[in-house]
């Protein structure tokens, strides 16, 4: 089974700091997706940033970007310049990639609440 | 277009009330899930559909009956909830193929449906 780990329940930060949030994995696929979500008050899930596994180059997106360690099952995601609207709930999740039982199943942590403030 | 739109947005019912939560995309995905989401909890799977087939279904309560009328268009039809099934219900559509291997892993959601039971 897939699980998923955020250690983190909560965390803040001063506005234009950085932030890490962590998030560790268990699976045996060796072919998977690895997701985090942002879900601020409004409720509406966003994606954030996505790493495919078979890459090992660490995937960014503006101010995010991750650490992946795949012999360690861990995939951080870190925020420079935090802003306020990054204020939300931060979700990591895994996705396999593969034909199989779980294909197409999104696995999320517990997530992890984000306070940005001024 | 890039939406998932999910109507309604809130909604109130009794114990013994008929209701649908209804979920539209048009990006052409042909996978398409319903998640229950509990205040501060990560999102729960519900349901699957995959070309307009139900392939997961987590052990619902048969009180939610989805429905999948085009792969367009998802229901969840709701009868005799209970207060503790308030919760917000997400859809998403997943892009990318679904059958034998998942292209890109992306879910997209809508902005969920938030549902009381009195």
């Amino acid at each position: 089974a897939q699980t998923v780990t955020q250690s983190q329940p909560e965390m803040s930060v001063q506005e234009a700091e950085t932030v890490t949030l962590s998030c560790t994995y268990d699976t045996s696929e060796s072919n998977y997706y690895l997701f985090w979500y942002k879900q601020p008050p409004s409720r509406q899930m966003i994606l954030v940033i996505r790493q495919e596994a078979y890459k090992q180059q660490n995937a960014t997106e503006n101010r995010f970007s991750v650490n992946f360690q795949k012999a360690a099952k861990s995939f951080s995601l870190k925020i420079s310049d935090s802003q306020l609207g990054d204020t939300a709930m931060y979700f990591c999740a895994f996705m396999n990639r593969d034909r199989g039982s779980t294909l197409g199943r999104l696995y999320f942590g517990r997530g992890t609440q984000l306070t940005v403030w001024p | 277009d890039t939406e998932v739109t999910q109507t309604p947005k809130h909604l109130v019912m009794g114990m013994t009330n008929k209701k649908s939560l209804k979920c539209e995309q048009h990006m052409g995905h042909r996978a398409m899930y319903w998640y229950k989401q509990k205040a501060k909890k990560p999102p729960e799977l519900m349901f699957v559909y995959s070309y307009e087939k139900l392939s997961i279904n987590e052990s619902v309560p048969s009180r939610f009956s989805p429905e999948c009328p085009n792969s367009s268009l998802l229901n969840l039809h709701l009868h005799a909830l209970q207060p503790e099934d308030s919760a917000l219900y997400l859809c998403a559509s997943l892009q990318g193929r679904w059958r034998g291997q998942v292209k890109t892993g992306e879910l997209f959601f809508g902005e969920g449906s938030r549902l009381t039971v009195l």
